[in-house]
């Protein structure tokens, strides 16, 4: 249980351009989703935490207007790069909490990632 | 501020024992996570402490002393596939994950 799915897996795109992409809780609700972006050879840095139905909440220095976060159900949430430069190119990554879970309730689990390239 | 220290890299051998420490200075604490991930991909939940004392998982045993803000990852009769960077995590008061940076684990044969 507790599989969540992100959608591409890869992409290239032009600068400039937009590109979303998409985070799925398969076989749970997560009221909670969790965006990451990890550069090589560095650790994780938390993007914004997406609550269902509520504005996400962004960590300092990420710009809100660029990186659009949408989390309008309980097993979907998207984050959209708008106008991507080539420093946005990054591993972004998603989580989610399962809340139904007894006792590891906080315990995150990732999508598989999506890698963008721009050029 | 918050802090979470692990080493950088390590280097073990097939089939030998190997022990991740991490070191942490948060505010408040709700539990410590650790995550394997393997490269170009997403991390992988291994264990959870929120108690002191060992948690045993097969190959994987995690310890933790709240007191000294200490826990370990040790992995036993390692494996190729054993080469990863691993993750240590705090959950903090506010129930945020604060993230170490990871240790690269090499496995020679």
């Amino acid at each position: 249980g507790a599989v969540v799915s992100q959608h591409p897996s890869w992409v290239i795109c032009k600068s400039g351009t937009s590109v979303k992409i998409e985070c799925r809780s398969l076989d749970f609700q997560a009221t909670t989703m969790f965006w990451y972006r990890q550069f090589p050879k560095q650790s994780l840095m938390l993007m914004a935490t997406s609550n269902e139905g509520s504005k996400a909440t962004y960590e300092q220095g990420v710009e809100k207007d660029k990186f659009l976060i949408n989390h309008a159900s309980l097993t979907l949430s998207t984050l959209t790069v708008t106008s991507a430069h080539p420093e946005d190119s990054s591993f972004y990554i998603c989580s989610a909490r399962d809340p139904g879970l007894a006792g590891e309730g906080y315990e995150q689990y990732f999508g598989p990632g999506t890698r963008l390239t721009v050029t | 501020g918050q802090n979470i220290d692990q080493p950088t890299e390590m280097t073990a051998t097939e089939g030998a024992i190997v022990q991740i420490n991490c070191t942490y200075q948060t505010s408040g604490f709700n539990g410590l996570f650790w995550y394997q991930q393997h490269a170009g991909e997403a991390p992988t939940f291994l264990s959870y402490n929120v108690l002191d004392g060992l948690e045993e998982k097969g190959r994987f045993s995690s310890f933790l002393s709240r007191s000294k803000g200490y826990s370990y990852l040790l992995l036993k009769e390692l494996q190729m596939k054993d080469s990863a960077s691993y993750l240590c995590a705090v959950l903090d008061s506010n129930y945020q994950l604060i993230w170490g940076a990871g240790t690269k684990l090499i496995i020679k044969p």
